[in-house]
């Protein structure tokens, strides 16, 4: 079975200070990882995926497949990163996404 | 990209009556969802709505109360049935690009039901 686990419902933090969302998964194949973020008002949009390896907003997320985490990171928060986050997974074939709760993201000036 | 629109975009319900909602992508795709996103919570899938064929539901959902239609490869519609307040939720459609890279989100039905 698929599962994506988000420890927390609520981050805050202040701004300029480390970010960290945690992801962890399950699943017993080779799983593709995303995290996703919804602004307030606006519609779910893609953040970043694994697979592109790249930074998006400052954003990066690492997958380690003996921990089997997808952790979000950013060294140094913004006002306008304030939003919800989620991660979620996709398994092999035509398989839709399978998501976390979401943590809610508050960086505080 | 894929552009996803819904319709309507909110709507305020009696108990027991039905609501129907409409999705339209600017594009062909193969792979069309339907989720569900309650109060708080994650977003939860519904069924994948199949071209020319019957949905495939999830667990917990059924056809009686989650009707799908997908006449073709750029709309589809969730009606959702017997409505009751713990539907009260966001509905929202979603597509897989035509690249098969990139999952996209309409913007959601916000749906209340009384």
């Amino acid at each position: 079975a698929q599962r994506v686990t988000q420890p927390e419902k609520l981050l805050s933090v202040f701004k300029g200070a480390p970010v960290e969302l945690k992801c962890n998964y399950s699943y017993s194949g080779s799983p593709e990882l995303f995290w996703y973020v919804q602004y307030s008002r606006q519609r779910l949009q893609l953040l970043l995926r694994h697979i592109s390896r790249e930074s998006i907003k400052g954003f990066t997320a690492d997958l380690n497949k003996g921990e089997t985490s997808f952790h979000l990171k950013k060294p140094f928060a913004q006002e306008e990163d304030s939003a919800m986050y989620y991660c979620a997974l996709k398994g092999s074939g035509n398989t839709p996404l399978v998501f976390g709760k979401g943590t809610r993201l508050s960086v505080i000036a | 990209s894929a552009v996803i629109s819904q319709k309507p975009s909110r709507d305020i319900c009696q108990r027991g009556t039905s609501l129907t909602i409409q999705c339209q992508v600017d594009s062909q795709v193969t792979m069309m969802f339907w989720y569900r996103q309650q109060p708080g919570q994650s977003l939860t899938l519904i069924a994948t709505a199949n071209q020319g064929s019957e949905a495939t539901y999830e667990s917990g959902f059924v056809i009686d109360k989650f009707p799908i239609s997908r006449p073709n490869l750029t709309f589809s519609t969730l009606t959702v049935s017997n409505m009751s307040p713990e539907d009260s939720s966001i509905y929202l459609c979603s597509v897989v690009s035509p690249a098969g890279s990139e999952q996209f989100f309409g913007p959601g039905t916000r749906l209340t039901v009384l």
